[in-house]
């Protein structure tokens, strides 16, 4: 089946610091690949999506590009601040009902 | 607009009893899901609906049961509660019937349950 892997966390990083959270998926087809954020507390909300190989989604500074040959789809941020830390989920899309595989989520925290 | 909203927020079971979740959207989308947070293993599937009546198995379906009777909510049901579904629950919706390709899931605050 399909399936979606993130790198260990948790991550701590300083505040203005470069982000990479690395996710890996494998699938049959061509899946669309999400990334969602969960704040303390909250439930998950979308902060970028991928639909097509090479498509790079954004938001808030955030960057991931659906690569793949590498089966891959890398989160990365230039400049980190403390409100940014939660916890971040790297998902793919499968089948007519656009259920939701997801990655096993990384703690991101980012001190001042 | 309120989005997805769930009741209850908490809730302490013992062993053996039951309980039923509500998941409600205002955004009149087709599709409803449910999933359980459990530590260190993200998200999983439970039951989904892909519209009013309508029901399919998930990942972890074992222990729950659903029903889907208006297009705007959707029900989890334990029918005996057992520790090992300890779990925070989210209900997620998408899709509003119009177009097609990928739509976005929008998530509930979650429901944290304790079975003693």
């Amino acid at each position: 089946g399909n399936s979606v892997t993130q790198m260990e966390g948790p991550v701590t990083l300083s505040e203005e610091a470069f982000l990479t959270i690395n996710c890996t998926y494998t699938a049959t087809g061509y899946p669309s690949l999400f990334w969602y954020v969960q704040y303390p507390g909250e439930g998950l909300q979308l902060l970028l999506k991928a639909t097509k190989a090479d498509d790079k989604g954004s938001n808030k500074g955030f960057e991931a590009t659906y690569r793949k040959e590498t089966t891959s789809f890398h989160l990365e941020k230039g400049s980190v601040q403390v409100s940014d830390s939660a916890v971040y989920f790297c998902a793919l899309s499968e089948g007519g009902a656009q259920k939701l595989v997801f990655g096993q989520g990384t703690r991101l925290t980012i001190n001042p | 607009n309120a989005g997805v909203t769930q009741t209850p927020k908490f809730r302490v079971l013992k062993t053996g009893q039951s309980m039923t979740l509500l998941c409600a959207q205002d955004m009149n989308h087709e599709y409803m899901y449910w999933y359980r947070q459990d530590p260190g293993m993200g998200l999983r599937l439970i039951h989904y609906s892909v519209g009013e009546g309508t029901t399919a198995k998930g990942e972890v379906p074992d222990g729950y049961n659903v029903s889907r009777l208006k297009k705007q909510n959707f029900l989890l049901g334990l029918e005996s509660a057992a520790p090992s579904q300890t779990s925070v629950y989210f209900c997620a919706s998408s899709w509003d019937g119009q177009g097609w390709g990928t739509d976005t899931q929008y998530f509930g605050p979650g429901t944290r349950l304790t079975v003693l």
